[in-house]
């Protein structure tokens, strides 16, 4: 079954450095997004992307994240300067135009900035 | 704005028995999704079951059904049988049907199954 993949699984980063947040979609899937969930609360949407570009963002995400598809297959998060706050799991997911098989999330990075 | 309300934070089921989790969600579209999905323990998010609005079958997938009332904008998960790996928090979703639209996500129930 396809998956989607995300790396690193765990990553740990002091305040104030940048991180990228790596993702291998689901090959066929045109649509891709950014999903954050702090511990134990709920799932808060980032970021959509499609067509090579950002289709819609919320509010979280300020000037200091960025998203990228630079070669066709991988999607990657960057957040530039690291907060405390930031500290979350992060999921990627992608899905196709039908929305036969739903959204289709990765394993998840569970970023933590110290 | 669209909402999804689940209003139990946390449920249990003996094992064997069957638990409904409850999921209302709030729109003017007409056109949309419905999805509930299982996150254990790992993390992980796993679709469990979908719904097209425009269809009212209710879905079916095994040992889960739902209880779609598009009037009410009530789509309640029943899960029958209940193993032990049905631990997990689960989430109720909603999307629109075109577009890059995004999940809006309720605020999850966990739900324990107890030996």
């Amino acid at each position: 079954e396809p998956e989607v993949t995300q790396t690193p699984s765990h990553q740990v980063t002091q305040m104030g450095q940048e991180v990228i947040l790596r993702c291998v979609p689901i090959s066929n899937h045109l649509y891709f997004y950014w999903y954050r969930q702090i511990l134990g609360q709920k799932v808060e949407f980032l970021v959509s992307f499609y067509n090579n570009e950002i289709s819609e963002k919320s509010e979280i995400f300020d000037d200091q994240f960025s998203v990228e598809r630079p070669d066709g297959s991988n999607f990657t998060l960057k957040i530039r300067s690291t907060k405390l706050e930031d500290s979350a799991m992060y999921f990627c997911a992608s899905r196709d135009r039908g929305l036969r098989y739903g959204y289709t999330f990765g394993s998840g990075t569970r970023l933590t900035v110290v | 704005a669209q909402t999804v309300t689940q209003s139990q934070p946390e449920m249990s089921v003996q094992e064997a028995e069957t638990v409904t989790l409850s999921c209302t969600y709030d729109t003017s579209e007409n056109n949309y999704y419905l999805f509930w999905y299982k996150q254990p323990p790992s993390r992980q998010m796993i679709l469990v079951i979908r719904q097209e609005a425009y269809k009212q079958q209710n879905a079916t997938e095994n040992r889960f059904s739902v209880n779609f009332q598009k009037a009410a904008k009530s789509f309640s998960l029943k899960i029958s049988d209940s193993q032990l790996g049905d631990t997990a928090m689960y989430f109720c979703a909603f999307t629109f049907r075109t577009g890059a639209n995004n999940l809006f996500f309720g605020t999850g129930t966990r739900l324990t199954v107890i030996p």
